[in-house]
């Protein structure tokens, strides 16, 4: 079974430009999460979507958005880049709409975005 | 935001050691979560724990939940070389309804040769 992919492995962009990073959950996962971890922190809670709807945020700024597919992919979208967006941004899939604290959540290798 | 507190942030041990590390909180967890990252790659699901004085095992991996249910300890028996990556702790805070996974600051692993 394929696990979480995520696409473009790398992103290099300039300051003031625009990303966007995409995600495939696992097969039969309907919810996808989206964390930021910049170098040398922890991983951050950036946004999660469950049935194409989002569900939480994190305390980003609105210029971090997304959106989640009728096939439950998703896609991170981060305008108006600024040098400290340069992290590696993580998805995460799981099952169900339930808490998390029932919801195991697999990751997928991450996209490594770097803002000049 | 709230972060999970992790003990040591790095160790550097031999092969063949014993590892300890914890994670420890203001607030009351529910579940605690272990996962681990290897270099490049996405954090992996190590071990669950659903209820307080849980201890569980997976390979030479034991975690505990603590008793206070604001702690959690993961040991690693006998450390190879593919122990190495950092590992993080993880549980949901509730903000005003709306859950969140936080995770902990993380303890690097490294084994000498």
């Amino acid at each position: 079974e394929a696990g979480v992919t995520q696409s473009p492995t790398h992103l290099i962009k300039t300051r003031g430009q625009q990303a966007t990073l995409r995600c495939s959950p696992i097969s039969g996962h309907t919810s996808v999460y989206w964390y930021q971890q910049a170098l040398g922190l922890g991983l951050q809670f950036l946004l999660w979507y469950d049935e194409g709807e989002e569900r939480n945020r994190g305390n980003f700024p609105p210029r971090f958005s997304g959106r989640q597919f009728p096939n439950y992919s998703s896609e991170l979208n981060v305008n108006a880049l600024e040098l400290e967006d340069s992290a590696l941004y993580l998805c995460a899939s799981s099952a169900g709409t339930r808490a998390y604290s029932t919801d195991t959540q697999y990751f997928g290798p991450g996209t490594r975005l770097t803002v000049l | 935001g709230q972060q999970l507190n992790q003990s040591p942030q790095s160790m550097f041990i031999q092969e063949g050691e014993d590892v300890s590390m914890n994670c420890t909180s203001s607030s009351i967890f529910n579940t605690w979560l272990w996962y681990k990252q290897d270099p490049g790659e996405g954090p992996v699901l190590l071990i669950a724990l659903y209820k307080a004085g849980e201890l569980t095992s997976n390979g030479r991996l034991t975690a505990q939940f603590g008793i206070t249910r604001k702690d959690s300890f993961l040991n690693i028996s006998a450390s190879i070389p593919s122990d190495v990556g950092i590992y993080f702790c993880a549980g949901p805070i509730s903000n005003f309804g709306n859950e969140k996974l936080t995770f902990g600051t993380g303890t690097r692993l490294t084994i000498i040769p």
